[in-house]
């Protein structure tokens, strides 16, 4: 069964630097989401995206935020200027085109900010 | 602002009891209502949704529109049933997770 895969595992980063998670969803997927969980917490939405543009984004995604597909495969969250408050566990997923189709989801990046 | 309430975060029951989780939502529109799970170890994956009126691995969700819950419900609770369970109303292409609860099924 296809899965959607994120990539590293788990990064570690100097608080001030920019990290780039990655991800391929799901081939024939069109939509694209990321998430965040903060150790303990809730998982929160941070964006969705679709046609080549953000569609829905939350409060929590603001300017330090971007997202990309740069090419056929590949979803990537770029955070800018990391914090410490940025350490969590980042979750991509993907969805069948179709109007609330049920997501799928990668492993997760576990980011650390040092 | 949608909000998804599950005021249980940790749920403990025997082996063979019922359970309830208990989801209420407040959200704008008619979201569809999503039940997603995630293992020890495992990455999170849908139990259930709202429109398909599926039972899967014995838990059914039953909606109620008025009271805006959308409650996860199993007859006779499995060891293998252990895990965290979101509540997740879908609007467009915005999904919320609740809090979570940890269910913890013992022999």
């Amino acid at each position: 069964e296809p899965e959607v895969t994120q990539t590293p595992s788990h990064q570690v980063t100097q608080m001030g630097q920019e990290v780039i998670l990655r991800c391929v969803p799901i081939s024939n997927h069109l939509y694209f989401y990321w998430y965040r969980q903060i150790l303990g917490q809730k998982v929160e939405f941070l964006v969705s995206f679709y046609n080549n543009e953000i569609s829905e984004k939350s409060e929590i995604f603001d300017d330090q935020f971007s997202v990309e597909r740069p090419d056929g495969s590949n979803f990537t969250l770029k955070i800018r200027s990391t914090k410490l408050e940025d350490s969590a566990m980042y979750f991509c997923a993907s969805s069948d085109p179709g109007g609330y189709q049920p997501q799928h989801f990668g492993d997760g990046t576990r980011l650390s900010i040092l | 602002a949608q909000r998804v309430t599950q005021p249980e975060k940790l749920l403990s029951v025997f082996k063979g009891a019922p359970v309830e989780l208990k989801c209420n939502y407040s959200y704008s529109g008619s979201p569809e209502l999503f039940w997603y799970v995630q293992y020890s170890r495992q990455r999170l994956q849908l139990l259930l949704r709202h429109i398909s009126r599926e039972s899967i691995k014995g838990f059914t969700a039953d909606l109620n529109k008025g009271e805006t819950s959308f409650h996860l419900k199993k007859p006779f609770a499995q060891e293998e049933d252990s895990a965290m369970y979101y509540c997740a109303p879908h609007n467009n292409n915005d999904m919320r997770f609740g809090a979570g609860t940890r269910l913890t099924v013992k022999p």
